[in-house]
């Protein structure tokens, strides 16, 4: 079973509101990341953010940490068109030989010009 | 600096045909993974090597071999197609713990 599941599964909004997309997940982590997937292409843009942190920024991205209720969410604000894709959150939680990182369906955002 | 880079970027198996997906990094990164990637789905591990040398099952590992043929290489070979594994496979590679990167992806269609 995936280790991150993201909640809500899509989510339209229009140009210039904030979009919230969770990432709940099931056990401990070295830390979780955030990815962009435009159309199918590779996973880009992505934002780490590691177990002992509470929050990152990255342009109008903001993304928290909540480990005691081991959940994360990526805020998008003042959303543009271009903001359009499918957004992932991925776990790292450590494996037999090293680490791997498991990803969950993730939330596909669609941004009305 | 190429980051990671996929081959090929189409195939089309037939059922029972082999194939062997190239993945190569020249970022210097310990560790590489395989994914696919289902219509409206997210990525799953099939393998990943931690280390050159070293490779370790993900979450569906079935039908599916790994190389880790120097820390630059990571391959992936499908013994004998089905079409389940009709899907989009991508590789990544990471410094240990860190943000991964990733190609740009390999279709396959295994009609």
């Amino acid at each position: 079973s995936q280790q991150g599941e993201e909640d809500p599964q899509a989510l339209s909004i229009q140009e210039g509101e904030n979009a919230t997309m969770n990432c709940s997940y099931k056990t401990s982590i070295n830390n979780l990341q955030w990815y962009r997937q435009n159309s199918g292409r590779g996973l880009v843009h992505p934002i780490l953010i590691r177990s002992n942190e509470r929050e990152k920024h990255s342009g109008r991205l903001r993304v928290t940490l909540d480990t005691s209720k081991k959940s994360s969410s990526l805020l998008i604000t003042a959303s543009r068109a271009a903001d359009t894709a499918s957004y992932f959150c991925a776990t790292d939680r450590g494996g037999t030989g090293g680490f791997k990182t498991i990803f969950g369906a993730g939330t596909r955002l669609f941004v009305k010009a | 600096n190429a980051g990671v880079t996929q081959t090929p970027k189409f195939q089309v198996l037939k059922t029972g045909q082999s194939m062997t997906l190239q993945c190569a990094q020249d970022m210097n990164h310990n560790s590489m993974y395989w994914y696919r990637q289902d219509p409206g789905m997210g990525l799953r591990l099939i393998y990943y090597s931690a280390s050159e040398g070293t490779t370790d099952k993900g979450e569906v590992p079935n039908g599916y071999n790994v190389s880790r043929l120097n820390k630059r290489e990571f391959s992936l070979r499908l013994e004998s197609a089905a079409p389940s594994q009709t899907s989009v496979y991508f590789c990544a590679s990471s410094l240990l713990a860190g943000t991964m990167f990733f190609g740009s992806g390999t279709q396959l269609s295994v009609l």
